[in-house]
């Protein structure tokens, strides 16, 4: 959607196995998102960042999980000691202060 | 917190007819409502949006009303084509970003 790249597209991790997916914005958009969106659900906010500050993680339902933008631009979402309740396509979006795209997302797989 | 309900969670209708997907929100601080159509492996594509303090907006076979005062807002979609088949969400922002969504409507075009 729009520009918004994430890798890998698809991710299968062993229970316990770190991991972390990436999320290449649309450039010159201050703001980034991740969403966690189960089978058959509808997205769930995780974490939001304007610029490289992270204004809300209300959203990460543990503290395994860890996200980052250093530079403003790209950012990563780590999982750690992944379980199977982990699994989920995970979203990414950048937009502007009115409009948010999405990218086509990263399949976790925990077995 | 937000809360959005979407109603219904299956739809199916004739090519040529129209298809209409209603949503409440709960927090009447909620400015902004975008709509998203999702395909099988792709992330949600933002079709159309609208603020607080417009009651109807237009783009083309798209439609979305809003009404305020109870807190629920349409899509609709006339003269319905096989490629409008997806999951549809609705969602509520408050103005910071952090977008709620419904839980989905798949909608069915059948030729």
């Amino acid at each position: 959607g729009a520009g918004v790249s994430q890798s890998p597209r698809y991710k299968v991790a062993k229970r316990g196995q770190d991991v972390a997916l990436r999320c290449d914005p649309i450039s010159g958009h201050v703001s980034l998102f991740w969403y966690q969106q189960a089978l058959g659900q509808g997205p769930e906010f995780l974490t939001y960042f304007q610029n490289e500050a992270q204004l809300d993680k209300s959203g990460l339902p543990s503290d395994r999980f860890f996200a980052e933008r250093p530079e403003g631009s790209v950012s990563t979402l780590k999982i750690q000691r992944t379980q199977q309740e982990d699994s989920a396509v995970y979203l990414c979006g950048a937009g502007t202060q009115e409009t948010q795209y999405f990218g086509p997302g990263t399949r976790l797989l925990v077995l | 917190g937000e809360n959005v309900e979407q109603h219904p969670s299956t739809l199916s209708v004739q090519e040529g007819d129209s298809a209409v997907i209603k949503c409440t929100y709960s927090d009447s601080a909620s400015n902004y409502f975008p709509w998203y159509k999702q395909e099988l492996g792709k992330g949600p594509q933002l079709i159309i949006d609208i603020r607080s303090n417009v009651g109807e907006k237009k783009d083309q076979r798209i439609a979305v009303t809003l009404n305020k005062t109870a807190k629920h807002f349409s899509l609709h979609i006339t003269e319905t084509q096989p490629e409008d088949s997806a999951v549809y969400f609705c969602a509520a922002d408050l103005g910071y970003q952090k977008v709620t969504f419904g839980t989905g409507t798949k909608l069915q075009v059948i030729p």
